[in-house]
């Protein structure tokens, strides 16, 4: 079974910090890992891709990818309460016999305080 | 707004009920797929289809039912639920082309269904 294991947390940070979110991945064969946020009650939102080893920005977030520890991060900085939410980190199942699927972790809550 | 609706927003039906769920997409993407998400568990995903194909079926028991008539519009036919089945079901569509852009997936906003 592939996994993708993320820390449920809470994880709590002040408002105005940055939040760093982790991710793991047990198969070496992924190519392209994703982080969506899902805000109580609605669906998840796609916010950050990276197909690449290193960093990749876009605004306020930044996705981390290291293949070689199979390790996917997302960092948010200056937080606001409007990031609180789960963070659900997903990675590609690589061979063709799995289709064409997403495994995602069960995600990771993120409450930002004022 | 995601280009990718869902209705109904909300369902409840009893055991013995026949329902359906309907998805449509519009992004111009060639995949479909159907997710359940039920509390303290990750998103399980159900069924995939590409190019109105389908390309997945995770195990899921026969009373739930999918048809993907063309690439935008995707439905999940439920008959003789069970409560344990009570979760929100989520459409997603991807590009379905490129090595990696293929599973860059949209969600719809689900259906919350409960099985009385």
């Amino acid at each position: 079974q592939k996994e993708v294991e993320q820390n449920s947390g809470p994880l709590s940070v002040p408002e105005g910090a940055i939040a760093s979110l982790n991710c793991t991945y047990s198969d070496r064969g992924s190519q392209s890992f994703f982080w969506y946020r899902q805000y109580s009650g609605k669906s998840p939102e796609l916010i950050m891709f990276i197909y690449s080893n290193g960093d990749k920005e876009d605004g306020r977030f930044t996705a981390q990818l290291n293949k070689a520890s199979q390790y996917v991060s997302l960092l948010i900085r200056d937080s606001q309460p409007s990031d609180s939410a789960t963070y659900l980190c997903a990675v590609s199942l690589p061979n063709s016999n799995s289709g064409y699927a997403l495994n995602f972790g069960k995600g990771t809550s993120l409450l930002v305080t004022p | 707004e995601t280009g990718v609706t869902q209705t109904p927003r909300h369902l409840v039906m009893g055991m013995t009920n026949k329902k359906s769920l309907k998805c449509e997409q519009h992004l111009g993407h060639n995949a479909m797929y159907w997710y359940k998400q039920s509390a303290k568990k990750p998103l399980e995903l159900m069924f995939v289809y590409n190019f109105k194909e389908q390309t997945e079926n995770n195990s899921v028991p026969s009373r739930f039912s999918p048809e993907c008539p063309n690439s935008s519009h995707l439905f999940l036919h439920l008959h003789t639920l069970q409560p344990e089945d009570s979760a929100l079901y989520l459409c997603a569509s991807s590009p379905g082309t490129g090595r990696r852009t293929f599973y860059e997936q949209y969600f719809g906003p689900g259906t919350r269904l409960t099985v009385t």
